[in-house]
């Protein structure tokens, strides 16, 4: 079945580094998001993208971060200066075009620690 | 150790009980619903859907019960096993187009052999 892959699974970064999040959607889908989980809380929607351009961002996702398609696999989440409480677990998610209401599939994450 | 912010409701069944996991939403507009199962160290793993213009919706030992006079969903897992035990999430989405989802607070199911 396919899935959708994230790397790296952990990142450890100093606070005010840059970090790139990488994630390789599920190949015939044209959505894909971004969601964040801080330890033990609920997932927050982080930012939406679709034909090459944000079509959704929540009040989390500042000016720090932003999002890029820089080929027609990898889907990217950077965080320009890293703060501590951008500690938690990122998920990338992507769904099918065309299937209005249909499930978001997720990624098992990337871990980010910001020390 | 860490226990800021694990304060999920948590419920504990045995082995084979049925289980009845509930989930509220505040928004009016929200017309479609999904279960999510997360397991320790893993993305949410989509389980079962609703529309709705649905009340009930069944997949294989899940069901989905969708009120929305009073905003509430449920999802019953008939003949409860250990591989069972994760956090379980509601999540929903509006019409908007894009299906930016919301997510509940979760709940961990707790399954005893």
């Amino acid at each position: 079945e396919p899935e959708v892959t994230q790397t790296p699974s952990h990142q450890v970064t100093q606070m005010g580094q840059e970090v790139i999040l990488r994630c390789v959607p599920i190949s015939n889908h044209l959505y894909f998001y971004w969601y964040r989980q801080i330890l033990g809380q609920k997932v927050e929607f982080l930012v939406s993208f679709y034909n090459n351009e944000i079509s959704e961002k929540s009040e989390i996702f500042d000016d720090q971060f932003s999002v890029e398609r820089p080929d027609g696999s990898n889907f990217t989440l950077k965080i320009r200066s890293t703060k501590l409480e951008d500690s938690a677990m990122y998920f990338c998610a992507s769904r099918e075009e065309g299937q209005y209401n249909s499930p978001l599939h997720f990624g098992n994450g990337t871990r980010l620690t910001v020390t | 150790g860490e226990s800021v912010g694990l304060h999920l409701p948590t419920l504990s069944v045995q082995e084979g009980d049925n289980s009845i996991i509930n989930c509220a939403y505040s928004n009016s507009a929200s017309d479609y619903f999904i279960w999510y199962k997360q397991e320790s160290g893993k993305g949410p793993q989509f389980i079962i859907d609703i529309r709705s213009n649905m009340d009930k919706r069944q997949g294989q030992r899940v069901t989905v019960l969708l009120n929305k006079t009073v905003k509430h969903l449920s999802l019953q897992i008939a003949a409860t096993q250990p591989g069972d035990s994760a956090v379980y999430f509601c999540a929903e989405t509006d019409n908007s187009g894009y299906s930016t989802l919301t997510f509940g607070k979760g709940t961990m199911l707790l399954v005893s052999p």
